[in-house]
């Protein structure tokens, strides 16, 4: 079965630092993979996924993450936090295997970056 | 994401009452999606759709109903409200390849049943 686990609630930085937001999966095939970011009284906004290729993918915001098959990890990271990096980030995780719609989202990360 | 519109963006009902949350999009995507989101459980699909005479269930779709008016529209109603459907829905719609698709979010209704 699929499913998407980010183990930390919250993630405190220092603006100006890097800022990891982590994300492990378990799918059965070989998974794509998404990072949502949602910002207070909005709906999610796309950042990055990856399908295939290069396993470092570039995304908006200057956010980017890392496929990383043998840890089943796929964090977020960002190599200098803005206090406007402040929002609640989601995982997501879909098997194109499994032959069915199915995308499965983490419980979200709430990353606070403190000026 | 102004694309995608949600009506209401609040709502107040009571246990027992049908009531509709509307969906309109921009965008000219065929896919459209019905998500509820909870406190610590992220996001689940209730109902989605891939064109106009395509509806399928999602997770979650026991006690709700859906009806898509045109590739454009896409509503979602609770036949008889209860309040464990309490929550923030949001509808998507999406575009690419198939699986690896790119969602669109609306900008959520935030629904309580008392």
């Amino acid at each position: 079965a699929q499913s998407v686990a980010q183990p930390e609630d919250q993630v405190n930085v220092a603006e100006g630092n890097p800022l990891t937001v982590k994300c492990t999966y378990s799918v059965s095939g070989n998974p794509y993979l998404f990072w949502y970011v949602q910002y207070p009284n909005r709906g999610l906004q796309f950042l990055l996924k990856y399908i295939t290729g290069d396993n470092l993918v570039k995304g908006s915001y200057g956010f980017e993450a890392e496929f990383n098959k043998s840890q089943t990890s796929f964090h977020l990271k960002k190599p200098s936090a803005l206090v406007s990096d402040s929002a609640l980030y989601f995982c997501a995780v879909r098997d194109p295997a499994s032959g069915t719609y199915k995308y499965i989202f983490g419980t979200g990360t709430r990353l606070k970056v403190l000026a | 994401d102004a694309d995608v519109t949600q009506t209401p963006r609040n709502r107040i009902t009571k246990t027992g009452k049908r009531i509709m949350l509307e969906c309109s999009q921009t965008k000219g995507h065929d896919r459209m999606y019905w998500y509820r989101q909870d406190p610590g459980l992220g996001l689940r699909l209730i109902y989605y759709s891939f064109d106009v005479k395509d509806i399928n269930k999602g997770e979650i779709s026991d006690g709700y109903s859906v009806s898509r008016q045109a590739q454009a529209k896409f509503s979602l109603s609770l036949e008889s409200a209860i309040p464990n459907q309490t929550a923030l829905y949001f509808c998507a719609t999406s575009e690419g390849v198939w699986g690896g698709e790119t969602q669109y979010f609306g900008p959520g209704t935030r629904l309580l049943v008392l």
